[in-house]
């Protein structure tokens, strides 16, 4: 069955530092990969998603993520970040065969100022 | 993308009673899905729910305490039956827009049990 950890329940980083935000994935196939973030109080936002081809994909809000099958990661990255990206973040993992949406556990994003 | 309304955002109810949560999507689809996330948690999946058969149910969730309706290609309902204070989460239905346009989420139902 399809899995994703996420092994950072918590990261701090400084405004206007770099972030990348790790995600690991267990699948037998090509996996299809999200990233999405929650905002207090807020609903899900689809930040990127990777299916195919390039394996580095551009999302929303200058966020990018690298798939690498090698390691079976799906990291998250921003080359500096802003105080409002202070979150929740959740990597997903779906398949062509079974559709269903599996999430990580979720990282939590920290801005100090 | 599909854009989804879902009803009610919130409620306080008492134990032992039954909430209805309603989706609605603004088109047709196939696959809909029903998570819970508990205070501080992340998403689990309930259900998934296609039109036309029974919603399939994930390990540890049954259709005694969350059935499922889909009555037709825009529209489902989530009830929490017989609840207790362990059954406060929220509540988001989903929508597949195709596997690579991703997934839409409702604004979800944050569900109180007193």
């Amino acid at each position: 069955a399809q899995s994703v950890t996420q092994p950072d329940i918590h990261i701090t980083v400084s405004e206007g530092a770099s972030l990348e935000l790790r995600c690991n994935y267990s699948y037998g196939a090509t996996p299809y990969l999200f990233w999405y973030v929650q905002s207090p109080g807020q609903g899900l936002q689809l930040l990127l998603k990777y299916f195919s081809g390039d394996t580095l994909v551009q999302g929303i809000k200058g966020f990018e993520a690298e798939f690498k099958r090698s390691q079976s990661s799906f990291n998250l990255r921003k080359p500096s970040v802003h105080w409002s990206d202070a979150a929740e973040y959740f990597c997903a993992v779906a398949s062509d065969s079974s559709y269903k949406l599996i999430f990580g556990s979720g990282t939590r994003l920290l801005v100090r100022p | 993308s599909a854009v989804i309304s879902q009803k009610p955002s919130r409620d306080i109810c008492q134990r032992g009673t039954s909430l209805t949560i309603q989706c609605q999507v603004d088109s047709q689809v196939t696959m809909m899905f029903w998570y819970r996330q508990q205070p501080g948690q992340s998403l689990t999946l309930i259900a998934t729910a296609n039109q036309g058969s029974e919603a399939t149910y994930e390990s540890g969730f049954v259709i005694d305490k969350f059935p499922i309706s889909r009555p037709n290609l825009t529209f489902s309902t989530l009830t929490v039956s017989n609840m207790s204070p362990e059954d406060s989460s929220i509540y988001l239905c989903s929508v597949e827009g195709g596997l690579r346009d991703g997934y839409t989420f409702g604004s979800g139902t944050r569900l109180t049990v007193v």
